[in-house]
């Protein structure tokens, strides 16, 4: 079975504080994804990873950075946590780099900044 | 451009009922993939089925089944003899072989009562 784990179900944070949400996965993809899901905006692509240290934006990056050192593990960074970003954050994964190949996720972060 | 529509956003049921979900999706693109996702209240994101856009073959897999129709550019699902346990918000998404992106729907949320 694919396992996709994420550090935390839930956090709250201040303004301007640095947050990082850390993903792994132990099916060795090469492909992972940050999403975040808010009420009738569904889910949208922050960024993706296609390999270790390779990145690519998504649909809304500002605000964002992403790091891969390790295939299995992609982390999400709020350089500096504003309230427009608690949000539900998802992560996933994928093999090879067909987009043909299923993405799986993980729990969810539901982060509340303050 | 792409996009999904789911038109539900809610649907009630009581249990033992059948209930379809209806999914309609656009694109120009002649080869693409499309997936039904589940999101329980736990907030994970499940996997249930991919369809490649060169097989309409419809599929079941016990009490579910999904009708995939190009002629309509529909990929609609359908749950027999519902369950409680299947109340969840149900994802269509679509995603282009040229593409790393899936591109979701807005969901429809099923709530199946006793």
């Amino acid at each position: 079975d694919v396992k996709v784990t994420q550090s935390s179900r839930y956090l709250v944070k201040r303004t301007g504080e640095k947050v990082f949400l850390e993903c792994v996965q132990d099916m060795d993809h090469e492909n992972m994804f940050w999403y975040r899901q808010d009420p009738g905006l569904g889910l949208r692509l922050i960024y993706f990873s296609y390999d270790v240290k390779m990145k690519e934006k998504g649909d809304i990056p500002e605000g964002y950075s992403v790091s891969r050192e390790k295939k299995e593990r992609f982390s999400l960074i709020l350089e500096s946590a504003s309230t427009n970003q608690t949000s539900m954050y998802l992560c996933a994964s994928s093999p090879r780099t067909g987009a043909e190949e299923t993405q799986y996720f993980g729990p969810g972060t539901r982060l509340l900044v303050l | 451009a792409q996009k999904v529509t789911q038109a539900q956003t809610e649907i009630s049921v009581v249990e033992k009922e059948d209930v379809t979900l209806d999914c309609v999706y656009e694109t120009r693109d002649t080869t693409y993939y499309l997936f039904w996702y589940k999101q329980p209240p736990s907030g994970e994101l499940v996997f249930l089925i991919r369809r490649n856009s060169f097989d309409e073959q419809n599929e079941i897999s016990g009490r579910y089944s999904w009708n995939f129709q190009k002629s309509t550019s529909s990929f609609n699902f359908t749950i027999t003899a519902s369950q409680v346990v299947d109340s969840a918000v149900y994802f269509c998404a679509l995603i282009l072989r040229s593409s790393y992106k899936l591109i979701f729907g807005s969901g429809t949320r099923l709530l199946v009562r006793p």
